[in-house]
């Protein structure tokens, strides 16, 4: 079936714009995760959503930073008034009941 | 408490060797550990994981083993293929009070299998 998706695969901006990045997770996944990885680093922890359950923001570097998912399904994160250190991969996974997590392929971010 | 340190950060292995990398946890409520393969430019794959209840865990070339009372667990890659060159990452949870499984990941090992 089909994994999960993430669009765009690459996005340019500028320091200071605001941008969205989307993640559509696998059908019927209960969980969804958001994470940064960064030039040669490991995954860095941002959100997670888990059905209905008010989200774990804790991961969230700033305030510039917001996610949402909307009906169970699709997320999206935001990144307001991008800075050059928001540069990194952001990557999306989903979980049923919370069992082996299945990455996208990652939105990578390039603020200039 | 949260950290989980993995070693080596890289790895160069002959083909057909053994590929070993280590990590280790220090919260001893983590209770799943996953191990995932990432190829440049792909997200990460799931490739095996263990709960602490067995003490190793093997899927074809690929065994977890995992010690409990030094909170330690390492992936070994048997006869180690030049399509093994990834980059490998461990990572820990504690089950969360609804099943969710928070991830906490080590820094990544960089492989590399000679052909």
């Amino acid at each position: 079936g089909a994994g999960v998706s993430q669009s765009p695969s690459n996005k340019v901006t500028e320091k200071g714009k605001d941008v969205e990045l989307r993640c559509d997770p696998i059908s019927g996944h209960t969980a969804l995760y958001w994470y940064r990885q960064s030039l040669g680093q490991g995954l860095e922890f941002l959100i997670y959503f888990q059905g209905n359950s008010a989200p774990d923001k804790s991961g969230l570097p700033s305030d510039r930073f917001s996610a949402e998912r909307t009906g169970g399904s699709v997320s999206t994160l935001t990144i307001q008034r991008t800075q050059q250190e928001d540069s990194a991969v952001y990557l999306c996974a989903s979980s049923l009941f919370g069992y082996e997590q299945y990455f996208g392929p990652g939105t990578r971010l390039t603020v200039t | 408490q949260q950290q989980v340190k993995q070693s080596p950060q890289s790895l160069i292995v002959q083909k057909g060797g053994i590929s070993i990398i280590n990590c280790a946890y220090e919260n001893t409520a983590f209770d799943y550990f996953p191990w995932y393969q990432q190829f440049p430019g792909k997200g990460p794959a799931l490739l095996i994981a263990i709960r602490p209840d067995v003490s190793e865990k093997k899927e074809g070339r690929f065994t977890i083993s995992f010690n409990k009372s030094a909170k330690q667990f390492s992936l070994h890659i048997m006869d180690s293929q030049p399509g093994d060159s990834a980059t490998y990452f461990c990572a820990a949870a504690p089950s969360g009070t609804s099943g969710t499984y928070k991830y906490i990941f080590g820094t990544g090992t960089r492989l590399k299998v000679l052909a």
